[in-house]
C-alpha cells in the first residue's frame, strides 16, 4: 500500500542554519503531496503541498519540490527561526477522496536553538 | 481558517474503562471527520471516517466494538475508547474537511495505567 518515510528525528539546529527535513513516498498511481506543520499545543497545518511532478509548493519561507523520478518531497528551509520550531509531518493522498484521506509519515520534531 | 477544536488534550485512566474524545468544528459544517492515531515515533495512522448520520468506516484492523464513534450532527464527533487498556495507550487526532482542506485538532494524549 501506500507510504511515506520521513528522516528521523528530533532534529536541531541553530538559528539562520539551513533545513533539509527528507520525504519519500511509495504509492499507485500519481498522488499529491502535503507537508503539514504542527507548533505546540495545536493542531496539523498545512504548509504547502504539491499535486504533479515538478510541481513546486512554497510557504512562509519553505520550499519541496515533487521528485517524482526519485518518490522524493523533501522540505527545505534557507534560514530557519526560532518560530520554526515544530513537528513536521509529510503526507500523500491518491484515490477519490483525494485530500482528504492522507497517508502520514512519522513526523520530524525540529528544534531551533537562538 | 477553519477551527477544529478537540477535548480533552489529554487524560489518563484506568484499565478497563472508557474514555470519550469530542472532535467539533467550531465555524463549518462538516458530513465527514477523520480519526487517527499514532504511536511513539510511527506514522499517524487512519483509523476511521466518521460519516454524519450514518455508520463510521473503519480501516483495515481497527476494532469498530473497541473504538466507538459516533457523529451525530454537522458539527460534532465523537471516539470512544472501550475498556481501555496499556496497549492503546496513543496520541488520537480529528480532522474534518471544509471543502478541500483538512483540518485538524489538536489531539488528545491517551495515557491507559
Amino acid at each position: 500500500g501506500d507510504s511515506v518515510t520521513q528522516m528521523e528525528g528530533p532534529v536541531t539546529l541553530s538559528e539562520e542554519a539551513f533545513l533539509t527535513i527528507n520525504c519519500t513516498y511509495t504509492a499507485t498511481g500519481y498522488p499529491s503531496l502535503f507537508w503539514y506543520v504542527q507548533y505546540p499545543g495545536e493542531g496539523l497545518q498545512l504548509l504547502l503541498k504539491a499535486t504533479k511532478a515538478d510541481d513546486k509548493g512554497s510557504n512562509k519561507g519553505f520550499e519541496a519540490t515533487y521528485r517524482k523520478e526519485t518518490t522524493s518531497f523533501h522540505l527545505e528551509k534557507g534560514s530557519v527561526q526560532v518560530s520554526d520550531s515544530a513537528v513536521y509531518f509529510c503526507a500523500l493522498s491518491a484515490g477519490v477522496q483525494g485530500a482528504q484521506k492522507l497517508v502520514f509519515g512519522q513526523g520530524t520534531r525540529l528544534t531551533i536553538n537562538p | 481558517g477553519a477551527v477544529v477544536s478537540q477535548h480533552p488534550s489529554w487524560v489518563i485512566c484506568k484499565s478497563g474503562t472508557s474514555v470519550k474524545i469530542e472532535c467539533r468544528s467550531l465555524d463549518f459544517q462538516a458530513t465527514t471527520m477523520f480519526w487517527y492515531r499514532q504511536f511513539p515515533k510511527q506514522s499517524l495512522m487512519l483509523m476511521a471516517t466518521s460519516n454524519e448520520g450514518s455508520k463510521a468506516t473503519y480501516e483495515q484492523g481497527v476494532e469498530k466494538d473497541k473504538f466507538l464513534i459516533n457523529h451525530a450532527s454537522l458539527t460534532l464527533s465523537t471516539l470512544t475508547v472501550t475498556s481501555a487498556h496499556p496497549e492503546d495507550s496513543s496520541f488520537y487526532i480529528c480532522s474534518a474537511p471544509d471543502y478541500e482542506k483538512l483540518f485538524f485538532g489538536s489531539g488528545t494524549q491517551l495515557s491507559v495505567l
